[in-house]
């Protein structure tokens, strides 16, 4: 079966610091990967997806990037974070058809401060 | 170009109660759509799909939810809310014809559940 991890589960980081969110999918072979943000109180907005690996598409001009260095590997990353980075973070996998669901990780709660 | 609309940012039931939650989609193909929850903290969690075949579609924890052509709409129920449904419902429609497999989401639904 698969599964999806992603880590760390919380995060506290002062503004200004690098970030680095790492979602790793197992039991599956080239998935579609997906990084989403959930801001307090509002819906999922879609960050970044990647088809492939080294192939990533940004949905939203931000303070952020996502790289894919391995098949089963996606990683989210800042130089330099806002407070308005501040959120929850989920990673989620797919097969990548039209009616594929996608597989959500447990997330990444970010406080930046 | 596809688009969902959850109706109602909030819904409060009693236990045992019929859960409705409504969702309204716009799309340009054929839509594939999708029920999500999910509890706080924690990652989003497949309720139910439709794709093609019935319209009524049967889930996980006695959820289901008819698809309604006519009315773009794929409404979710539940005959009896218990106080663990209490969480929040996304409904998501497949975008486009390309092998991304992005889903759009709706806003979110909070369902309680009083006792």
């Amino acid at each position: 079966s698969q599964t999806i991890h992603q880590w760390p589960a919380t995060l506290v980081q002062p503004v200004g610091s690098p970030l680095s969110l790492e979602c790793t999918v197992e039991g599956t072979s080239n998935p579609n990967l997906y990084w989403y943000r959930q801001a307090a109180g509002r819906g999922l907005q879609l960050l970044f997806y990647s088809v492939g690996i080294g192939q990533i598409s940004s949905e939203v001009p931000q303070n952020l990037s996502a790289s894919r260095p391995q098949d089963r590997q996606f990683i989210l990353s800042s130089k330099k974070l806002l407070l308005s980075d501040s959120g929850f973070y989920l990673c989620a996998w797919s097969r990548g058809g039209r009616f594929d669901e996608q597989y959500f990780g447990p997330g990444t709660r970010l406080t930046v401060t | 170009a596809q688009s969902v609309t959850q109706l109602g940012s909030h819904v409060s039931v009693s236990e045992g109660a019929l859960v409705l939650l409504r969702c309204n989609y716009s799309s340009s193909v054929p839509p594939y759509l999708f029920w999500y929850v999910q509890y706080p903290n924690q990652g989003l969690q497949l309720l139910l799909k439709y794709t093609t075949g019935a319209t009524l579609v049967k889930g996980i924890n006695g959820f289901e939810a008819e698809f309604k052509k006519s009315e773009t709409s794929f409404h979710l129920t539940k005959p009896s809310a218990h106080m663990s449904d209490a969480a929040e419902y996304f409904c998501a429609v497949s975008k486009g014809s390309s092998n991304t497999g992005k889903l759009i989401f709706g806003q979110g639904t909070t369902l309680q559940v009083k006792p």
